[in-house]
């Protein structure tokens, strides 16, 4: 069945480092979308990306779609403290539904 | 505009009971599912709909049953509650199509005992 693997599960950084969260989908997906949640909260929607080798930028955040289709990277620039929070990719492999990775939680330390 | 409704937010169930979790979308989406939150497993599918009549399964839908009746309102209903059911579960609408983004409710912190 579709697995979207995503990694690391966690991640401590410094605040003003960088951040890299990977999203691996086991199928070609027709679009690769990113939420993010905060500790307590509901996940919210970032950005969707459906070109292959799409890359899209939101201030120090930089989101990328594989040129397969099967892979997206998010990168957050010098983070800061409310960049906390679990960052889940989702995939849909052409139906209605998207397939959530299992997330990377990310804590700043100031 | 309240987006996706969900109540209630906190319940505790005993082993056996059954009980339903209630979700409500004033945007008029057509699609709407119930995903449940577990540690270190991400959100996975329970049930959804593409509309009005229309449901299916999805990832885990063991012991749980959803109907459709109007656009507006998806409740998830649990048959007889076990304690691998205690879970947070979002209930989450959207338009229908696959490169549509989705509006996920506050969410429902169930214990089962």
């Amino acid at each position: 069945g579709q697995q979207v693997m995503q990694i690391p599960q966690y991640q401590h950084v410094q605040e003003g480092e960088d951040f890299t969260t990977y999203c691996n989908s086991s199928t070609t997906l027709s679009n690769i979308q990113w939420y993010k949640q905060r500790p307590g909260g509901h996940p919210v929607f970032l950005i969707q990306l459906v070109k292959s080798g799409e890359v899209k930028k939101q201030k120090r955040l930089t989101f990328q779609f594989g040129e397969a289709k099967k892979n997206s990277s998010l990168h957050i620039t010098a983070t800061q403290t409310t960049d906390v929070g679990t960052y889940f990719c989702a995939g849909s492999p052409g139906a209605n539904n998207l397939f959530f990775g299992t997330g990377t939680r990310l804590t700043v330390i100031p | 505009n309240a987006g996706v409704t969900q109540t209630p937010k906190f319940q505790v169930l005993k082993t056996g009971q059954s009980m339903t979790l209630q979700c409500a979308q004033d945007m008029n989406h057509e699609y709407m599912s119930w995903y449940r939150q577990d540690p270190g497993m991400g959100l996975r599918l329970i049930h959804y709909s593409v509309g009005a009549g229309i449901t299916d399964q999805g990832e885990v839908p063991n012991g749980y049953n959803v109907s459709r009746s109007t656009t507006e309102d998806f409740p998830l209903r649990l048959l007889s509650a076990a304690p691998s059911q205690t879970s947070v579960y979002f209930c989450a609408s959207g338009l229908a199509g696959p490169e549509n983004t989705i509006y996920f409710g506050e969410g429902s912190w169930l214990t089962v005992v």
